[in-house]
């Protein structure tokens, strides 16, 4: 398809394992966003990718979230040691270089159950 | 951290009226967007503004970019029953990257035919 695909749609896991989501960006976007949205509100940032490395990362909220994105494409959100405060609906967005900041093309979501 | 206080917190409204949401920022912004948000789906951006005081349509839906930088409205006229779903202002803080939108916590829209 044309839009941004993420994998598994729904993901759910017991407490302490380990997940990882991941995102397909339009094809030819060199910037890739990940967020997370808890139920009843707005996406929190987590992590953006300009090519293969992390432009900001200042969101993951603790050293348990890693992101990768080894060739400027697909990228992977990897959590460890997975608590029932990680639930919540993790969304990937892309865009184009160049774009005006904040235009971004948003997937569906991942999302993860944490019981 | 930053926050942008959305208002209201959910509407119900008549199919025809006109809506109007708005949201605040106790801190500058440098850019203000609103998104829509559907059952299942990932946000779709509404409008971006990016200029203090700018005034922007798109179709029945008109922003405002406020003066002080603080603030962003959004017009719904003559709404439909497809008006329906989370509407979400979003900005981008100064010192803030490209990357890394705020996001209010949404306004629900219920649309009686």
């Amino acid at each position: 398809g044309a839009g941004v695909s993420q994998t598994p749609s729904n993901k759910v896991t017991e407490k302490g394992k380990y997940v990882e989501l991941r995102c397909d960006p339009i094809s030819g976007h060199t910037a890739l966003y990940w967020y997370r949205q808890s139920l009843g509100q707005g996406p929190e940032f987590l992590i953006y990718f300009q090519g293969t490395g992390a432009a900001d990362d200042s969101g993951l909220p603790n050293d348990r979230f890693f992101a990768v994105r080894p060739e400027g494409s697909v990228s992977t959100l990897k959590i460890q040691r997975t608590e029932r405060g990680d639930s919540a609906v993790y969304l990937c967005a892309s865009t184009l270089t160049g774009t005006n900041t904040g235009e971004l093309f948003f997937g569906e979501g991942s999302r993860l159950t944490v019981l | 951290g930053q926050q942008l206080n959305q208002s209201p917190q959910s509407m119900f409204i008549q199919e025809g009226e006109d809506v109007s949401m708005n949201c605040t920022s106790s801190s500058i912004f440098n850019t203000w967007l609103w998104y829509k948000q559907e059952p299942g789906e990932g946000p779709v951006l509404l409008i971006a503004l990016y200029k203090a005081g700018e005034l922007t349509s798109n179709g029945r839906l008109t922003a405002q970019f406020g003066i002080t930088r603080k603030d962003s409205f959004l017009n719904i006229s003559a709404s439909i029953p497809s008006d329906v779903g989370i509407y979400f202002c979003a900005g981008t803080s100064l010192g803030g990257s490209q990357g890394n939108l705020i996001f209010g916590k949404g306004t629900k829209l219920s649309v009686k035919p």
